[in-house]
């Protein structure tokens, strides 16, 4: 079944690490997005990636890194100097009839 | 700026109740208007999406409005049923692309036996 695929699901960081949240799609989508969800909040734009190689910093890319070397997959990295990073992660892919969203990482930093 | 503001925040409604969740958005220009559907702890499924040129659309039990003059959706839940409980989430994209969307809040709805 096509779909998109987020891994881990749960992942806890010790303050200072880098970790990196999995993101592969089977979708055949060009169209490639990281989104951060909070308590209360709507869901805001990490990065997007419209095309292999390229990618866009969204409205909160500070303290996060892309990569998009294959059409299939995005990976996210969470940096030491994202002061904040407890959150769920959320990627998407995104075709003709709309999103179509992983299942989450859930990010806690112990 | 655009903005997508949902209401009620938060919902309690008895097992086989109907419930209407609102929508209100300055998102211009318009492209389309998605219901999502996210359980605890996953990703967003969508239920329904909406054009311009649409007022009404139905998803089983679902049933999603569109009055583009007032920029106001709202999603009807009819009979509702204990998995209803979730997050809706209303999406309204411009025609901007897909990285020009706005999330709603979301209305947290619970139901209850």
């Amino acid at each position: 079944d096509g779909g998109i695929t987020q891994s881990p699901k749960y992942l806890f960081r010790k303050e200072g690490q880098n970790v990196t949240l999995s993101c592969e799609q089977n979708l055949n989508h060009d169209a490639m997005y990281w989104y951060r969800q909070d308590p209360g909040q709507g869901l805001r734009l990490i990065y997007y990636s419209q095309i292999v190689n390229d990618f866009q910093k969204g409205d909160i890319a500070e303290g996060y890194s892309v990569s998009r070397e294959k059409k299939e997959s995005f990976p996210l990295t969470v940096t030491s100097a994202q002061k904040n990073p407890t959150a769920f992660y959320l990627c998407a892919s995104a075709g003709g009839d709309g999103y179509t969203f992983g299942s989450g990482t859930r990010l806690t930093v112990v | 700026k655009n903005q997508v503001e949902q209401s009620p925040q938060s919902l309690i409604i008895l097992e086989g109740k109907n419930c209407t969740l609102q929508c209100n958005y300055t998102v211009s220009p318009f492209s389309n208007l998605r219901w999502y559907k996210q359980d605890t702890g996953r990703g967003p499924v969508s239920l329904t999406i909406m054009t311009f040129s649409e007022n009404t659309k139905s998803n089983g039990r679902y049933t999603a409005t569109l009055d583009a003059d007032t920029k106001q959706s709202s999603l009807h839940i009819t009979a509702s049923q204990l998995s209803d409980s979730a997050s809706y989430i209303c999406v309204v994209r411009d025609s901007g692309g897909y990285q020009k969307v706005t999330f709603g809040t979301g209305t947290k709805l619970q139901v209850i036996p």
